[in-house]
């Protein structure tokens, strides 16, 4: 059962504009959200995080966006950067436990 | 190397051959992760060790699938009689806190193909 879901699997963006990639969730136990950064045969690496106590962290040119009632999420990167093209996965986890991953989005970033 | 390093970095295997895949976690780091990564799939869960003690292994597919980490350091993950649906990356993840739902720390992976 997928409990976090990644519905668009690639995203292509010009350079300077808005990079906005979707994640849904179906636990409603899930109390901690994060965003990884993945290029290509690398580890995925930790961008930002999210409690479910807030609805926006900002970190830098990224924002998580949190809708407890729609149980969705999202990240923006603005502006996008080429050095920014990578996939990214989001992943959610209840309580301290059992961290779940989205199967990722690969995002594009045309200069 | 301050990063959680993996080794070997690609392991072609004959179906039914054993293998072992090591993980040297960031030093000092409490909790350490098997996560399995199909083909244009996301990380899945394997199993979670906090030092020595191995806490969770829900996710090991089946009991070809065996991990220890005796020391509370480096972790080897094996899998014995392995088969072409085994094919896959094998992530490592640490972690300086005790629990699972934290930022991790990945290496690079262990790419396993199995013929």
């Amino acid at each position: 059962d997928q409990q976090v879901k990644q519905n668009s699997p690639s995203l292509s963006v010009q350079e300077g504009r808005i990079s906005i990639l979707n994640c849904d969730y179906t636990n409603s136990m899930f109390d901690y959200f994060l965003w990884y950064k993945k290029y290509p045969a690398e580890g995925p690496t930790f961008l930002i995080s999210i409690s479910s106590i807030k609805d926006k962290n900002e970190d830098g040119r990224f924002t998580v966006f949190l809708n407890k009632s729609a149980k969705h999420l999202s990240l923006h990167i603005v502006p996008s950067q080429p050095g920014d093209s990578a996939v990214y996965f989001c992943a959610a986890s209840a309580r301290g436990n059992d961290m779940r991953f989205g199967a990722g989005t690969r995002l594009t970033v045309k200069p | 190397g301050a990063g959680v390093s993996q080794s070997p970095r690609y392991k072609v295997a004959k179906r039914g051959q054993d293998v072992a895949l090591r993980c040297d976690p960031i030093s000092g780091h409490v909790s350490l992760f098997w996560y399995q990564q199909a083909l244009g799939q996301g990380p899945e869960f394997l199993t979670y060790f906090q030092n020595e003690a191995q806490l969770d292994k829900s996710g090991l597919p089946s009991d070809r699938f065996f991990a220890e980490r005796p020391e509370g350091s480096v972790s080897t993950l094996k899998i014995q009689r392995t088969q072409q649906e085994d094919s896959a990356v094998y992530l490592c993840a640490s972690s300086p806190l005790a629990s699972n739902g934290e930022k991790l720390f990945f290496g690079s992976g262990t790419q396993l193909s199995v013929l």
